[in-house]
């Protein structure tokens, strides 16, 4: 089975720009999330998706954070404008309830770097 | 609102060592709790997890404690290894609740 997919792995870019990240959830499963790591700091979720639908957006920066799961599959998280303390590993995970007590499972990680 | 804290924040140990890690939260209405571990530039991986109803879990070396009424976790590593040089983390996930909240993790290092 196929794990949870995060494109792309490192992106570096200078304040003010924007920038997008996708993640492509293990086959199945309904509830997606995105997680923001700061350097030596534990994970802290931004948005939880069940389907396509939001159910927690409540620590998401909405002044420059946003976020889509179209067709309850996919996800894009996106940053604009960028600011140096987004710097950062955004983390996606997906869960199923039919799975392990809903246990979350978590991809690889998209290391951005702002300048 | 749950808190988790990890003591220590780093660990060195030589090989061979049997080694606790600990982890602790303010708020016993869990519904479970979940260890992980984390390479450097790489992902989470779940290594064990402990239902509210639980009091530990094993994986191998590993096993996972869990006293809620105390708000607290233990993972214990047997015979440790130079590979078993990582982040732990430790999360837990509120009763009615999906988001995992996690501590700062124990970053481990096992001298050969």
């Amino acid at each position: 089975e196929a794990g949870v997919a995060q494109s792309p792995r490192y992106k570096i870019i200078e304040k003010r720009q924007s920038v997008a990240f996708w993640c492509n959830p293990i086959s199945g499963h309904a509830t997606l999330y995105w997680y923001q790591q700061i350097l030596g700091q534990g994970p802290k979720l931004l948005i939880q998706f069940q389907n396509n639908g939001v159910v927690d957006d409540s620590q998401l920066p909405k002044d420059r954070f946003s976020a889509e799961r179209l067709k309850g599959v996919d996800s894009t998280l996106k940053i604009q404008p960028a600011k140096l303390e987004d710097s950062a590993v955004y983390l996606c995970a997906s869960s199923s309830f039919k799975v392990s007590y809903n246990e979350q499972f978590f991809g690889p990680g998209t290391r951005l770097t702002v300048l | 609102k749950q808190e988790v804290t990890q003591i220590p924040a780093a660990l060195s140990v030589p090989e061979g060592e049997n080694l606790v890690l600990n982890c602790s939260f303010t708020d016993s209405a869990i519904y479970n709790l979940q260890w992980f571990r984390q390479d450097p530039g790489k992902g989470l991986t779940s290594l064990l997890l402990i239902q509210s109803s639980q009091r530990e879990q094993t994986s191998g070396r590993l096993n996972a404690s869990l006293d809620k009424s105390s708000g607290r976790s233990t993972l214990y590593i047997a015979a440790s290894q130079p590979g078993d040089s990582a982040t732990y983390l430790c999360a837990v996930r509120r009763q009615g609740a999906q988001k995992l909240v996690f501590g700062q993790g124990t970053r481990l290092t096992i001298n050969p």
